[in-house]
């Protein structure tokens, strides 16, 4: 069965440095998501992306963050100057023609 | 923007007893509301959904119907195991032309005890 895939699982980083959060999504699927949760906390949309550009974002998704689909496969997110706050659990969703998102396993963040 | 209200856990059953989860929302345009389990570890899996009014979700014995009168869409199994120990969102999507953003619940974990 097809499935969203994440990497890395983990990442380290000091503050002020920059991260790129890498995504498989589902092939022949069309919707990109990027969602966040804070240990302990619920999930939070931060951005969906159709037909090459965002569609839609949260006031989460400031200046500091971006999104891409550089090659038709991958799906990033990139985080500029990452602060303390920014500490969390990423996860990618994908959408084909139905209304259904699949997620991926995630990446957890830890800002130091 | 859309809200979902869940009911507070921890929840702790013991093996076989019966599961109540309740989800509510609020929301404009033509919501359709889903139930996630987050197993320990691990990312978010849907475990079903529903389309349209009085539609029923289910999978592995679990099953939500969707009340618009109500707008609820309230988690039920009949029995459960040790392994359905989990976190369980609910979740709302309303699309928007460009994709449908999904609104989480804060999530209710449950445990399930021998």
């Amino acid at each position: 069965e097809p499935e969203v895939t994440q990497t890395p699982s983990h990442q380290v980083t000091q503050m002020g440095q920059e991260v790129i959060l890498r995504c498989v999504p589902i092939s022949n699927h069309l919707y990109f998501y990027w969602y966040r949760q804070i240990l302990g906390q619920k999930v939070e949309f931060l951005v969906s992306f159709y037909n090459n550009e965002i569609s839609e974002k949260s006031e989460i998704f400031d200046d500091q963050f971006s999104v891409e689909r550089p090659d038709g496969s991958n799906f990033t997110l990139k985080i500029r100057s990452t602060k303390l706050e920014d500490s969390a659990m990423y996860f990618c969703a994908s959408q084909g023609t139905r209304r259904t998102q699949y997620f991926g396993p995630g990446t957890r963040l830890l800002v130091l | 923007g859309d809200s979902v209200t869940q009911m507070e856990g921890p929840v702790t059953l013991s093996e076989e007893a019966f599961l109540t989860i309740n989800c509510t929302y609020t929301a404009t345009g033509y919501p359709s509301p889903f139930w996630y389990v987050q197993y320990p570890g691990e990312g978010l899996q849907l475990l079903l959904k529903a389309t349209k009014a009085d539609d029923k979700g289910s999978n592995k014995g679990f099953e939500a119907t969707y009340r618009k009168e109500t707008t609820s869409f309230h988690l039920e199994k009949g029995s459960v195991q040790v392994s359905d120990s989990a976190v369980y969102f609910c979740a709302l999507s309303d699309f928007t032309g460009g994709g449908n953003k999904l609104t989480f619940g804060t999530g209710t974990q449950l445990k399930v005890e021998l």
